[in-house]
């Protein structure tokens, strides 16, 4: 089946510093989206991508959808202590499934 | 407008016990999800509703899990009985329909430790 790999699990930034995940897939897809979740919190959608790509941004939050469809980044840019937390994508696989990354856990040291 | 809600926020059992969890979606919002969440992963997929009906429950270990959505509205996941490794935070989202482009709205979840 359609796997989805994040990268890397772990980060840990001085503030100020910029944060880059991604999100790779074996099989195209119709889009995908992502989700922040902060520790003891539960996931809060942030954005989606359709179209080949795509850039969309919030902020200091940059997000790509590749060429193909297959891999999709997230970059922060001068990375405050209010990013902390652990970043998600989810897809649809080619099956209809629903699957989310491991994720990416961001940790700002002041 | 009200979140989803989940309850009860944290619950403590012993393995072998038998424990429900409940979720009251976002008003209005057709489709229901419960994940289940082991601590360092994501979101793990157990069933989704479309209103009452079942879309996907492929995840969802029908031994012992098993969940409802009789009216279409809100819903319970049970498992019975309860293993050590079925702790975890369980999280109950919504979205407007079952479409690839719904956003997911989630609830607090339910922190379940099994001893």
């Amino acid at each position: 089946g359609q796997q989805v790999m994040q990268i890397p699990q772990y980060q840990h930034v001085q503030e100020g510093e910029d944060f880059t995940t991604y999100c790779n897939s074996s099989t195209t897809l119709s889009n995908i989206q992502w989700y922040k979740q902060r520790p003891g919190g539960h996931p809060v959608f942030l954005i989606q991508l359709v179209k080949s790509g795509e850039v969309k941004k919030q902020k200091r939050l940059t997000f790509q959808f590749g060429e193909a469809k297959k891999n999709s980044s997230l970059h922060i840019t001068a990375t405050q202590t209010t990013d902390v937390g652990t970043y998600f994508c989810r897809v649809y696989n080619q099956g209809g499934k629903l699957i989310f990354g491991q994720g990416t856990e961001l940790s700002v040291k002041p | 407008e009200a979140g989803v809600a989940q309850s009860p926020r944290y619950k403590i059992i012993e393995k072998r016990q038998s424990v429900a969890f409940w979720c009251n979606p976002i008003s209005g919002h057709a489709t229901l999800y419960w994940y289940q969440q082991i601590l360092g992963q994501g979101p793990k997929l157990l069933i989704q509703f479309q209103n009452n009906g079942v879309v996907d429950d492929s995840q969802l270990p029908k031994d012992r899990f098993s969940a409802e959505r009789l009216k279409g509205v809100d819903s319970t996941l049970k498992i019975q009985p309860a293993k050590l490794e079925d702790s975890a935070v369980y999280l109950c989202a919504s979205s407007l329909e079952w479409q690839v482009q719904e956003t997911q709205y989630f609830g607090p979840g339910t922190r379940l430790l099994v001893l």
